[in-house]
């Protein structure tokens, strides 16, 4: 099983949906949590940071529970600039774990 | 600023060649790294830096070496290529190593090897 999980997709939505990730993880001693955003050929960046009680950024919603071991990316209202791959990234004592990412395409 | 920048951006090897490529960052950060990234695998730590003169192997290390002979530099090197080493190589650096940092990355290098 790998460290960090998430559907593959690609996730097909139309502009203005709702979508929604999860990503799981094995480790229980994970300690931080966060989304990085990656645009084709391009280098990962840092979206958000997940915190254990939620948070939101404008349109995006981070969700952890640590009880089920899984995070979230909710993203509402879609833009067609949204379309990209979504890695989670799970990190414990100096060691940081990459998801092989959702790949997300919004359409007119 | 220019951050992390790496260099080549892209290369072709044949097997048995040797490379280097090389990571500069001006944030002054401590903390330097080097992953691959593969369809389907998701980025892989090959080697990381938590200081000048400091390198430490991460999970996919065989075949690669490093150094970080000055603190905003660390290089990686390939001193046989072989064609499982045809990949997107990602250089990161970050001011801790500890789970509440953030990476900033490189643009990456598209390594091919024949």
């Amino acid at each position: 099983r790998k460290e960090v999980e998430q559907d593959p997709g690609p996730f097909n939505v139309p502009e203005g949906a709702t979508v929604a990730f999860n990503c799981t993880y094995s480790n229980s001693a994970s300690q931080s949590f966060f989304w990085y955003r990656q645009d084709c050929r391009k280098e990962p960046k840092l979206l958000m940071s997940v915190y254990s009680s939620g948070n939101e950024d404008g349109r995006f919603t981070a969700q952890l529970n640590r009880a089920s071991q899984y995070i979230s990316l909710l993203i509402r209202d879609s833009k067609l600039s949204d379309s990209a791959t979504y890695l989670c990234v799970v990190t414990g004592n100096n060691d940081m774990r990459f998801g092989a990412g959702t790949r997300l395409t919004v359409k007119p | 600023n220019a951050g992390v920048t790496q260099t080549p951006k892209f290369r072709v090897l044949k097997t048995g060649q040797s490379m280097t490529l090389l990571c500069a960052q001006d944030m002054n950060h401590e903390y330097m790294y080097w992953y691959r990234q593969d369809p389907g695998m998701g980025l892989r730590l090959i080697h990381y830096s938590v200081g000048e003169g400091t390198t430490a192997k991460g999970e996919v290390p065989d075949g690669y070496n490093v150094s970080r002979l000055k603190k905003q530099n660390f290089l990686l090197g390939l001193e046989s290529a072989a064609p499982s080493q045809t990949s997107v190589y990602f250089c990161a650096s970050s001011r801790t190593i500890s789970g509440a940092n953030v990476l900033t990355f490189g643009a990456g290098s598209r390594l091919t090897v024949l």
